[in-house]
């Protein structure tokens, strides 16, 4: 298994539809994350897991509901979404959360790409 | 505060020719500093980091990239284009206990 897995690679549901898009990593880290990619904007941080436990959540709507159930495994369920939801979704690890004493390296998996009708 | 910002969302070169793609950072720290590769319908590719320790920093596929603390730049280059190096490049930064910070990116096409 290469470090992270991504499924489903294509997803397409109606603004009613419940699904979830699922990454998990082979690498031995400790922290995950989600991120949103949408056509010419940044990449967008949206949940940082540590050890299981959130850290971060930057303002994402409530239609977005992450689950890490352990480190190796991290969920995006998905509820009533929006068109403009509509992206590419990233997951990542690193070794640990970023300190002044390490890099605080992201390895990404391959996206979900998501299309809402 | 953090902030990376990418000239040129689109970059065109001729197969053979040097890449040059432009990052320039800010950040109230030491900044690390990285360019990741995006190939279409992939996932994002480290392609190199600076961890202060060389400013000339070496990455895979032949690419490089040098941090220039005095003009806050962390430019990529690549001294011949080819065909396979078509994609969207990255750039990003992290300072102290920060998440990264990515730049909107640039995507490069690459002429024959």
């Amino acid at each position: 298994e290469t470090g992270v897995t991504q499924t489903p690679r294509h997803l397409v549901m109606g603004m009613t539809n419940k699904k979830s898009l699922k990454c998990e990593q082979h690498l031995g880290h400790n922290a995950m994350y989600w991120y949103k990619q949408s056509a010419k904007k940044p990449l967008e941080l949206m949940f940082v897991y540590n050890f299981k436990e959130q850290t971060e959540n930057n303002s994402v709507p409530s239609r977005f509901s992450p689950e890490c159930p352990n480190s190796s495994h991290l969920f995006l369920h998905l509820h009533t979404l929006q068109p403009e939801d509509s992206a590419l979704y990233l997951c990542a690890s690193s070794q640990g959360l970023p300190r002044e004493s390490n890099t605080g390296e992201l390895f990404f998996g391959e996206g979900s790409r998501l299309t809402v009708l | 505060a953090q902030s990376v910002t990418q000239l040129g969302s689109h970059v065109s070169v001729s197969e053979g020719a040097l890449v040059l793609l432009r990052c320039n950072y800010s950040s109230s720290v030491p900044p690390y500093l990285f360019w990741y590769v995006q190939y279409p319908n992939q996932g994002l590719q480290l392609l190199l980091k600076y961890t202060s320790a060389a400013t000339l920093v070496k990455g895979i596929n032949g690419f490089e990239a040098e941090f220039k603390k005095s003009e806050t730049s962390f430019h990529l280059t690549k001294p011949s284009a080819h065909m396979s190096d078509a994609a969207e490049y990255f750039c990003a930064v992290r300072s102290s206990a920060r998440q990264l910070t990515f730049g909107s990116g640039t995507q490069l096409t690459v002429l024959p």
